[in-house]
């Protein structure tokens, strides 16, 4: 089946500070590849997605890149701020019908400290 | 435009209690998501909708689990004889159901205690 494995967390940095967290997959067919944020109290929000090999998501200065070679997604911001303290969950749709379940990692938690 | 609205925000029930979770999703989309979010599993799919069928009720824990949609908009998920297992965040998402958009758009939440 399908399956998310992100870095383990809790992940903490200074503000500025250069980040990444890691995620591949496993699944069958061409998923769709998707990155959530859920801030402190709140729901999940996407943050950026990637639909196809090689296509790059970017938001609100996080990208990352959808690596079929590699099974990759990883998340990065070149410059990390505060009120990016929240946690971070990859999921995949496997795509197999236009509208299929979201299968989810862990999750990481990301702490910016000033 | 309104997002995902979840009810009620908490609730705390005694074991044993039927409880009953209500989900509005946003306005136009067809495609209507149950997930649970505890600390020792994560983010689970439960059930998926599409216009009022449930093509896939693969992630419903037990027989204790159902759902249902009607007309196509509000959905209400309802757990019977309730335990302190199903202590979780109960999330409801939401999307377009055309095809080329995955994405989906979640509400707030429900947090659900059972004593």
């Amino acid at each position: 089946g399908n399956s998310v494995t992100q870095m383990e967390g809790p992940v903490t940095l200074s503000e500025e500070a250069f980040l990444t967290i890691n995620c591949t997959y496993t699944a069958t067919g061409y998923p769709s590849l998707f990155w959530y944020v859920q801030y402190p109290g709140e729901g999940l929000q996407l943050l950026l997605k990637a639909t196809k090999a090689d296509d790059k998501g970017s938001n609100k200065g996080f990208e990352a890149t959808y690596r079929k070679e590699t099974t990759s997604f990883h998340l990065e911001k070149g410059s990390v701020q505060v009120s990016d303290s929240a946690v971070y969950f990859c999921a995949l749709n496997d795509g197999g019908t236009s509208y299929g379940k979201l299968t989810f990692g862990q999750g990481t938690i990301l702490t910016v400290h000033p | 435009g309104a997002g995902v609205s979840q009810s009620p925000s908490n609730k705390v029930t005694e074991k044993g209690k039927d409880v009953e979770l209500r989900c509005d999703p946003i306005s136009g989309h067809t495609a209507l998501y149950w997930y649970r979010q505890s600390l020792g599993q994560g983010l689970e799919f439960l059930i998926y909708f599409q216009g009022n069928s449930a093509p896939d009720k693969s992630g419903l824990p037990s027989d204790r689990f159902s759902a249902e949609r009607t007309g196509g908009s509000v959905s209400t998920l309802t757990i019977q004889r309730t335990q302190q297992e199903d202590s979780a965040v109960y999330l409801c998402a939401s999307s377009p159901g055309v095809a080329g958009t995955y994405e989906q758009y979640f509400g707030p939440g429900t947090r659900l205690t059972v004593t």
